[in-house]
C-alpha cells in the first residue's frame, strides 16, 4: 500500500463550486504539505502543517484553505473554484528529524471549467 | 529563502555521466541543498542532500564547493529511465523549514 494517498485522483468541477482534496499518510510523519503544479512549471507551496495544531500559509494560499484533521490527514479545500486553479495538486509528508526528505503522494489532477 | 538557478534543459545519451549545476548565491549558513527527481504526472522523489563537500549515495553524487554558492548533481552512466525533471532546493533546518521548488532542469536521455 502507498504511504501517501490522495483522493480523488482526478476531478472536474465548475467555476464557483467548493471542492475538497484529501490526503492521508501512514508514515507517521508530523509534517504535511500541499503543493500545486502548473504544466511545465515547478511546484508551488500552498499550505504546510508541522503538527495538528500548527498550520501555515505557503507561497500561494489565496483561494485555498486547509484542515489537519489528524496527524495522518491533511485536506485542501478550494472555497470557490476558478479556472486558473486548474492544476496538478500534490500532498507530501516529512519527518521532523529528516525535514529535507519529503514523500509525495500520486497527485490529484483538477480541472475547473 | 535562497533562490536557485538551474539550466532549463539538458540532453545526454545513455551511458554518459550527467552533471547538473545549480546556482544559489544567497545561500544562508543554515541552509541545506537538496535534489529531487520528478517523472511526468508523479510527485517528486528525493535523490540526495548535502551541506558541504561531497555526498554520494547509490543513485547520485552531490558536489558542493567551499563557498556553497553552487552545487552539482552528478548522475553516473544515465539510462533512458533517468529522463525526468531535476529540482535543486535550498532550505534551512529550523522550525520554519519548508522547501521551495523552482522550475527545475529537464533532462532528456537519448538512446
Amino acid at each position: 500500500d502507498a504511504d501517501v494517498t490522495q483522493t480523488p485522483r482526478n476531478r472536474i468541477t465548475k467555476t464557483g463550486k467548493r471542492i475538497m482534496l484529501e490526503c492521508s499518510q501512514t508514515k507517521g510523519h508530523d509534517r504535511m504539505y500541499w503543493y500545486r503544479q502548473d504544466p511545465g512549471l515547478g511546484l508551488q507551496l500552498i499550505y504546510y502543517s508541522f503538527d495538528v495544531k500548527d498550520i501555515n500559509k505557503g507561497e500561494i494560499s489565496d483561494g485555498y484553505s486547509v484542515s489537519r484533521q489528524a496527524q495522518a490527514k491533511f485536506s485542501l479545500s478550494l472555497e470557490s473554484a476558478i479556472p486558473n486553479q486548474t492544476a496538478l495538486y500534490f500532498c507530501a509528508t516529512s519527518d521532523d528529524r529528516e525535514q529535507e526528505t519529503q514523500y509525495f503522494g500520486p497527485g490529484t489532477r483538477l480541472l475547473v471549467l | 529563502l535562497a533562490k536557485t538557478t538551474q539550466p532549463i534543459s539538458m540532453d545526454s545519451y545513455e551511458g554518459q555521466e550527467v552533471n547538473i549545476t545549480c546556482s544559489h548565491n544567497n545561500i544562508a549558513t543554515n541552509d541545506y541543498i537538496t535534489w529531487y527527481q520528478q517523472f511526468p504526472s508523479q510527485g517528486p522523489r528525493f535523490i540526495i542532500q548535502g551541506y558541504k563537500t561531497k555526498v554520494t549515495n547509490e543513485v547520485a553524487s552531490l558536489f558542493i564547493p567551499a563557498d556553497r554558492k553552487s552545487s552539482t548533481l552528478s548522475l553516473p552512466r544515465v539510462s533512458l529511465s533517468d529522463t525526468a525533471v531535476y529540482y535543486c532546493l535550498v532550505g534551512s533546518m529550523d522550525s520554519s523549514y519548508k522547501l521551495i521548488f523552482g522550475s527545475g532542469t529537464r533532462l532528456l536521455v537519448r538512446p
